[in-house]
């Protein structure tokens, strides 16, 4: 079983679609950071939560650290938040290194 | 403030052979991050670098090495490639004292044939 599970896999809305992307993890954590990759390759970090809730423009990332789980919410989705969603985790203690799950590939439809 | 920067961005090599990937970090940053990324998969760790020396290592054989330079430049070398190393290898810059705070060149695409 890998350490951070993400579902679903692949994730096709409509234009304007409520889109929520999970993510699980197995180990204690620090961090939890949200990020989006474009068929490019590069990464750009969306969120960090070591708990609570956080929230920028349309993109809303939730944390539950006693469930070990945490949630991607995209609201009013739209043909340019195409990407692939990864959720990546911070190893407690002085890691500093982070364990990333699969990806969750969304396409937005207009 | 210059990002993080990788060169080459795509690169063809024959099984057997040897590659050196480079990464400059972004101004500021003195610890460089490098992660492997198979085809639909989430990127691997592979190791870190600060102070010129290795810190953490992920499961990858000693035929990945790398550098880092006093300007906190990195680099990533494999030799004896395989098949199976193709795939986008990323480096990640940071803060050693604040980890989370990271940015990600945009990689380098590495077919072995």
């Amino acid at each position: 079983k890998n350490e951070v599970e993400q579902s679903p896999q692949n994730l096709t809305a409509q234009e304007g679609e409520f889109i929520t992307i999970n993510c699980s993890y197995s180990v204690g954590i620090s961090a939890l950071h949200w990020l989006q990759q474009h068929p490019g390759g590069g990464i750009v970090s969306l969120f960090m939560l070591s708990s609570g809730k956080k929230k920028h423009g349309r993109l809303i990332a939730t944390i539950n650290i006693q469930e070990k789980h945490s949630s991607l919410h995209i609201t009013a989705s739209h043909p340019r938040d195409s990407a692939v969603y990864i959720c990546a985790v911070r190893s407690g203690g002085s890691a500093r290194q982070l364990t990333f799950g699969s990806g969750t590939q969304l396409t937005v439809l207009p | 403030e210059t990002g993080v920067t990788q060169s080459p961005t795509h690169l063809i090599k024959t099984r057997g052979q040897q590659v050196t990937l480079r990464c400059s970090s972004q101004s500021g940053h003195n610890t460089v991050s490098w992660y492997q990324q198979a085809l639909g998969q989430g990127p691997q760790f592979i190791f870190q670098y600060y102070r010129e020396e290795e810190n953490g290592r992920g499961n990858f054989p000693p035929r990945f090495s790398g550098l880092q330079f006093p300007n906190y430049s990195s680099e990533l070398n494999v030799n004896a490639l395989e098949l199976d190393d193709s795939a986008l290898y990323l480096c990640a810059s940071s803060l050693w004292t604040d980890f989370d705070r990271y940015t990600f060149g945009s990689g380098t695409r590495l077919t072995v044939v």
